[in-house]
């Protein structure tokens, strides 16, 4: 089956621009959540979806950042404005169950540069 | 609120020889963990899932344990190759949220 597809792979743009990420995850795969992860660290969680509903977005800064997963497939998540923290590697991430012990995929990110 | 930690940090071993990573976490009351094998510039790829009622899962030459009491999980690479080279995170799945945490990696080196 195909894995988890993100766009684009590389994007490098000025602060205060702002730049969306796209989402496909493998196909039935009902969660799917969106990773920040800065050089050197572990990803860290921005926001959790099941189905086109947000379960977890605690850790979403919201005065930039947005998601969507209008028909519970695919998925963006939008900065905007952006700033030179922001640099990072945005990984989607998808699990086929809904209960809680189900593996988590990982696509192959998208790296922001901030300049 | 979870905590992980992996040690070591990095890690560098000859061909050949087979070693074991460390991973501990603070929250004991987990759903499951899950250890990842990252290379430079790529996404995340899943190499083992241990759910809390197991004690161990195998796949080729990777054996991972875990211990849900002490909080505490290793994966262990026998016969170190040196297309082994990556960093592995472990992530640990716990709380109401069933929030997944990620340690922040080791980084392997196998020379030649």
């Amino acid at each position: 089956e195909a894995g988890v597809a993100q766009s684009p792979r590389y994007k490098i743009i000025e602060k205060r621009q702002s730049v969306a990420f796209w989402c496909n995850p493998i196909s039935g795969h009902a969660t799917l959540y969106w990773y920040q992860q800065i050089l050197g660290q572990g990803p860290k969680l921005l926001i959790q979806f099941q189905n086109n509903g947000v379960v977890d977005d605690s850790q979403l800064p919201k005065d930039r950042f947005s998601a969507e997963r209008l028909k519970g497939v695919d998925s963006t998540l939008k900065i905007q404005p952006a700033k030179l923290e922001d640099s990072a590697v945005y990984l989607c991430a998808s699990r086929r169950l809904t209960r809680n012990t189900g593996e988590l995929f990982f696509g192959e990110g998208s790296r922001l540069t901030v300049l | 609120k979870q905590e992980v930690t992996q040690i070591p940090a990095a890690l560098s071993v000859p061909e050949g020889e087979n070693l074991v990573l460390n991973c501990s976490f603070t929250d004991s009351a987990i759903y499951n963990l899950q250890w990842f094998r990252q290379d430079p510039g790529k996404g995340l790829t899943s190499l083992l899932l241990i759910q809390s009622s197991q004690r161990e899962q195998t796949s080729g030459r990777l054996n991972a344990s875990l211990d849900k009491s002490s909080g505490r999980s290793t994966l262990y690479i026998a016969a170190s190759q040196p297309g082994d080279s990556a960093t592995y995170l472990c992530a640990v799945r716990s709380g109401t949220a069933s929030k997944l945490t990620f340690g922040t990696g080791t980084r392997l080196q196998v020379t030649l």
